[in-house]
């Protein structure tokens, strides 16, 4: 089994605060890397994917970043809402998904 | 038309019954999965095809058979389940002609097995 680690598991941070999550792989064979988030009990929304070839990707207040030789993704969330309350989850080469983290965003 | 589609929403069935998921897509993506994701875990691949043809089977147990009759549907028939198979399943479909793009989902089928 492919092993894709989420850490932290869970999350809790005040509003307007930025934040960073972290995804690492232990097979470096990656072609691309990427980012879900799911509000409880839907299905999953894409936010943000990286090739192999790319960086980093940004989108309003996400950027992702991909580092192969270290095997790790960061997803950065910047001036946290209440709105981004839900699960975050990385996938590797678009089929092995990470443990996600939960995160909360307190008014 | 940008969804994935994915009935019934809910679906409670016995061990001894037949039953099926449906998927649906008119985006044009030749590429459709089935994922099982249990209570605070990750999705779990399950099958993918592409160009209708299954292309991968993640060891998935003969109770579960997935069926693509055409480009824009994917099933995922259902018997002699058991209560361990309570999940929520995703379907997925992706361009595959294009690996740039990433994965559109649907909302899921939550599935009882009573």
């Amino acid at each position: 089994k492919q092993e894709v680690t989420q850490i932290p598991a869970a999350l809790s941070v005040p509003e307007g605060e930025n934040l960073v999550l972290n995804c690492s792989f232990t097979d470096s064979a990656i072609y691309n890397l990427q980012w879900f988030r799911q509000d409880p009990g839907k299905g999953l929304t894409s936010l943000l994917l990286i090739q192999s070839s790319q960086r980093e990707q940004t989108s309003g207040r996400l950027n992702a970043s991909l580092d192969k030789s270290s095997g790790r993704s960061t997803l950065y969330i910047a001036a946290s809402q209440p709105g981004d309350s839900a699960t975050y989850l990385c996938a590797r080469n678009q089929f092995y998904f990470g443990t996600g983290t939960s995160l909360t965003v307190i008014p | 038309d940008t969804e994935v589609t994915q009935t019934p929403k809910h679906l409670v069935m016995g061990m001894t019954n037949k039953k099926s998921l449906k998927c649906e897509q008119h985006m044009g993506h030749r590429a459709m999965y089935w994922y099982k994701q249990k209570a605070k875990k990750p999705p779990e691949l399950m099958f993918v095809y592409s160009y209708e043809k299954l292309s991968i089977n993640e060891s998935v147990p003969s109770r579960f058979s997935p069926e693509c009759p055409n480009s824009s549907l994917l099933n995922l028939h259902l018997h002699a389940l058991q209560p361990e198979d309570s999940a929520l399943y995703l379907c997925a479909s992706k361009n595959w002609d294009r690996p740039n793009y990433g994965y559109t989902f649907g909302s899921g089928t939550r599935l009882t097995v009573v």
